[in-house]
């Protein structure tokens, strides 16, 4: 079955700075990819996402990128601020195959 | 819409004790996909229901753990006998979409702790 892996489990980037969040995935039939942020006591809220046959999403200060031969797709906000403090998971699903989550990375956006 | 509802949000038992978890999904979403998450573990499925049928339990950790869904606006999530291991935080999510194609709204969570 599919595996997700993603890194780093914890990061922190002062406010403004960029953070980068790398997933891989080990089944080559997934072809949906989103990302899901979850702030503290809440519920995970899906912030973006991306299909196999596109290679970079972008919107606002945040950007998905996906490399379907390596397997590998990453999150990159750029201008972080305070509110982007949560935890990101990234997904892999496809057409008949629930989604698998990653481990998650905690991110902190320090003042 | 007020998004996906959980109860309770809370809930202190004992071991061996009966808990139902419940879950009102989005109107009009399909699929209804109940989550454990844990420290250890990160976000587990346990159950997919598809128009109100279940679909795959395989994450369903053993017996002690049952779900339902009666209709399309109610489905519950039930451990008998509780016990500690089964302390984490339970997750309803609803999608108008199938299993991994879609956007999944999740609810706040009901957060057992089993003593």
């Amino acid at each position: 079955g599919e595996n997700v892996e993603q890194h780093p489990s914890t990061l922190s980037v002062q406010e403004g700075d960029s953070a980068v969040i790398k997933c891989t995935y080990s089944d080559s039939a997934s072809n949906y990819f989103p990302w899901y942020k979850q702030e503290l006591g809440k519920g995970p809220q899906l912030i973006i996402d991306i299909r196999s046959n596109v290679g970079e999403k972008k919107d606002q200060r945040i950007a998905v990128t996906l490399n379907k031969t390596a397997k590998h797709f990453s999150l990159h906000i750029t201008e972080t601020q305070p509110e982007d403090s949560a935890v990101y998971f990234c997904a892999a699903g496809g057409r008949g195959q629930n989604f698998v989550f990653g481990p998650g990375t905690r991110l902190s956006v320090l003042p | 819409d007020a998004g996906v509802i959980q109860s309770p949000r809370h809930e202190v038992t004992e071991m061996g004790q009966e808990v139902t978890l419940r879950c009102k999904p989005i109107s009009g979403h399909n699929s209804l996909f109940w989550y454990r998450q844990t420290m250890m573990r990160g976000l587990e499925l346990l159950i997919y229901f598809n128009n109100n049928v279940p679909i795959d339990d395989s994450g369903m950790p053993e017996d002690r753990f049952s779900a339902k869904m009666p209709n399309a606006s109610f489905s519950t999530l039930k451990i008998q006998p509780s016990e500690p291991r089964d302390s984490a935080v339970y997750f309803c999510a609803s999608s108008l979409s199938g299993a991994g194609t879609g956007e999944l709204f999740f609810g706040e969570g009901s957060r057992l702790t089993v003593l």
